[in-house]
């Protein structure tokens, strides 16, 4: 089992429809959580970072753990095609620690 | 611009050969990292390095070797050991390691075994 799951999708939503992205996780020591965007032939660039339990919003992005359930997620409200991209979950247990990536979910946003 | 480049974009190797990405950043970074991406497995990481001259293996250093004479350059061979090499791989540095720092990637180099 890996250590960081995500569900590779594609999952296609029409323009305008609010995304949910998950990843659940296996190490309870995991305490800080990012979320990246990757589009196609590109390298991924920090969309979100959370430290321990929450949410945190910016902008149409809102980004929430549940460290109990080891489970996170990535709700895009009013989702763009410019959205379209692969989202990658990450996770480490210390700030100096290495980051441990989810597979990704590749995002379709049809006009 | 700051940044971090890769070159070449796209790398075709023969069998039995070996090859170097190169992987340069301008940030003032002390840490650097190389990763490798095939599809539906996320990021593994190779190698890492904190400071000049020295770095770490990372999950699946086997096949790979680095070097780190200075800051801004940490060059990544890929060894005719490596027995799957094909596959897109990511360079990445960060500003300090020990606190937590946002990891910048560059563009990817796509490697291709013929």
């Amino acid at each position: 089992q890996k250590e960081v799951e995500q569900d590779p999708g594609p999952l296609s939503v029409p323009e305008g429809a609010i995304v949910s992205l998950n990843c659940t996780y296996s190490n309870s020591a995991f305490q800080y959580f990012m979320w990246y965007r990757q589009y196609s032939r590109k390298g991924p660039e920090l969309l979100m970072y959370t430290y321990s339990s929450g949410n945190k919003e910016d902008g149409r992005f809102t980004a929430q753990v549940d460290k109990s359930s080891k489970y996170i997620s990535l709700f895009i409200r009013d989702s763009q095609p410019s959205d379209s991209a692969t989202y990658l979950c990450a996770m480490s247990a210390n700030a100096g620690n290495m980051l441990t990536f989810g597979g990704g979910t590749r995002l379709m946003v049809k006009p | 611009d700051g940044g971090i480049t890769q070159s070449p974009k796209y790398l075709f190797r023969k069998e039995g050969q070996n090859v170097t990405l190169s992987c340069e950043q301008n940030l003032n970074h002390d840490a650097m990292y190389w990763y490798r991406q095939d599809p539906g497995q996320g990021l593994r990481l190779i190698y890492y390095s904190q400071i000049v001259n020295d770095f770490q293996k990372g999950d699946i250093a086997e096949g790979y070797s680095v070097s780190r004479e200075k800051k801004e350059s940490f060059p990544l061979t890929v060894t005719s050991a490596q027995k799957n090499p094909t596959a897109f791989y990511l360079c990445a540095s960060s500003q300090i390691a020990g606190s937590y720092n946002e990891q910048f990637f560059g563009p990817g180099t796509r490697l291709t075994v013929l």
